[in-house]
């Protein structure tokens, strides 16, 4: 069973504080690692994608990849409010060829409190 | 219009009704996707068109059955449906076919079977 986890929080952080979400993979085939972003009622959101193992930065937003460690998170600088969310880890076998099942994990709850 | 348009938004219906749901994306992309998201549940990938031919059936059930029409336009047809198919159905489009991991999606269509 290929599976993505995440802690379903809720993750509470203060304000200008540094969020950090984790997501752990079972399939060592996996290249290709996203991070959506889903506020309330609303459609998932595409925030940041990684390939290569290390860091990749976005503005506030950081995305870290071990694939020894079969672990990608998602760091987010300067925390606001407006990034009250659920975070969704999704994981793909392939780096850009035919495989279309994208794995998702449960999503982490993350509040940002004022 | 712009992005991933999804109708209705909601939707109630009977297990005995036939009803649709229809997706429109405005992106230029290749692939289409419908999800099903259930509380507490990751997103579940449900069917893919890539260039208009079905890649991917994920063991949905036969009371679900996708149509794509053109690359722009993608439907759902329900039928005979049961209660524990109340969901929020997403739709969402990738630029090409085998990067299935950055999606852009609908808001979603919330359906209520009674």
């Amino acid at each position: 069973q290929k599976e993505v986890e995440q802690n379903s929080g809720p993750l509470s952080v203060p304000e200008g504080a540094i969020a950090s979400l984790n997501c752990t993979y079972s399939d060592r085939g996996s290249q290709s690692f996203f991070w959506y972003r889903q506020y309330s009622g609303k459609s998932p959101e595409l925030i940041m994608s990684i390939y290569s193992n290390g860091d990749k930065e976005d503005g506030r937003f950081t995305a870290q990849l071990n694939k020894a460690s079969q672990y990608v998170s998602l760091l987010i600088r300067d925390s606001q409010p407006s990034d009250s969310a659920t975070y969704l880890c999704a994981v793909n076998r392939d780096s850009g060829g035919s495989n279309y099942k994208l794995t998702f994990g449960k999503g982490t709850l993350l509040t940002v409190n004022p | 219009e712009t992005g991933v348009t999804q109708t209705p938004r909601h939707l109630v219906m009977g297990m005995t009704n036939k009803k649709s749901l229809k997706c429109e994306q405005h992106l230029g992309h290749n692939a289409m996707y419908w999800y099903k998201q259930s509380a507490k549940k990751p997103l579940e990938l449900m069917f893919v068109y890539s260039l208009e031919e079905r890649v991917e059936n994920n063991s949905v059930p036969s009371r679900f059955s996708p149509e794509c029409p053109n690359s722009s336009h993608l439907f759902l047809h329900l039928h005979t449906l049961q209660p524990e198919d109340s969901a929020l159905y997403l739709c969402a489009s990738s630029l090409r076919p085998g990067v299935a991991g950055e999606l852009f999606f609908g808001e979603g269509s919330r359906l209520t079977v009674l």
